[in-house]
């Protein structure tokens, strides 16, 4: 079975662009969450969502955004792009968003902002 | 004061060694506590889950200590292959589905 993926794997962008994130969830689950991982440090949880609807939002300006689809999958959405936004942006998902389930991550996408 | 907070590392062990990490948190109305390990440009992965009663997983033990609000690993007879950045991570609860990284500790085992 594939495990969770996230496209595209590398961008750039330039400081006040927009961009969208997907993330396609392991087969069967029902939960994806977003995180940011900056160079150095841990990943910092930016939302939670299950069977569509938010569940989580983390300490993360109004300029992102994110939904889940019908099948499970995920975007995530950041406008008017800042330096500091450059990082490795982080899909997990889980099949129910458990506190005390397994979360698997993609390989995450690593946006560069200039 | 962090969340959660990490040993600075980085440590360096020869193969063989007996390592422990140590992780702290803030919050002790926290209900779920994990270890994860990230290889170089990778994405997190599971280590295990840690219980009040303590956890054995092979050469790895988890424990923790609510009163002292305290996670531990140990990795014993360290191979090259477990060098890695270990994260602590904690579930805080009150509805708000969010899981907390530790800032990681980084661990290079030398032949």
């Amino acid at each position: 079975d594939a495990g969770v993926t996230q496209s595209p794997t590398h961008l750039i962008k330039t400081r006040g662009q927009q961009v969208t994130l997907r993330c396609s969830p392991i087969s069967g689950h029902k939960s994806v969450s977003w995180y940011q991982q900056v160079l150095g440090q841990g990943p910092q949880f930016i939302f939670q969502y299950y069977e569509k609807e938010e569940r989580g939002r983390g300490n993360f300006p109004d300029r992102f955004s994110a939904r889940q689809f019908p099948n499970y999958s995920s975007e995530l959405n950041v406008n008017a792009l800042l330096l500091g936004d450059s990082a490795l942006y982080l899909c997990a998902s889980s099949v129910q968003g458990a506190t005390n389930e397994k979360l698997f991550f993609g390989s995450g996408t690593q946006l560069s902002v200039l | 004061r962090k969340e959660v907070e990490q040993d600075p590392g980085p440590f360096n062990v020869p193969e063989g060694a007996t390592v422990a990490f140590n992780c702290t948190y803030s919050n002790s109305a926290s209900q779920s506590f994990f270890w994860y390990r990230q290889d170089c440009r990778k994405e997190p992965k599971l280590l295990m889950s840690v219980y009040s009663s303590g956890n054995e997983d092979g050469r790895f033990t988890a424990q923790l200590n609510r009163a002292s609000q305290y996670i531990s690993l140990l990795i014993r007879d360290s191979k090259l292959s477990d060098s890695a950045t270990y994260l602590c991570v904690v579930y805080s609860g009150a509805g708000s589905y969010q899981l907390t990284f530790g800032k990681g500790t980084k661990l290079s085992v030398i032949p």
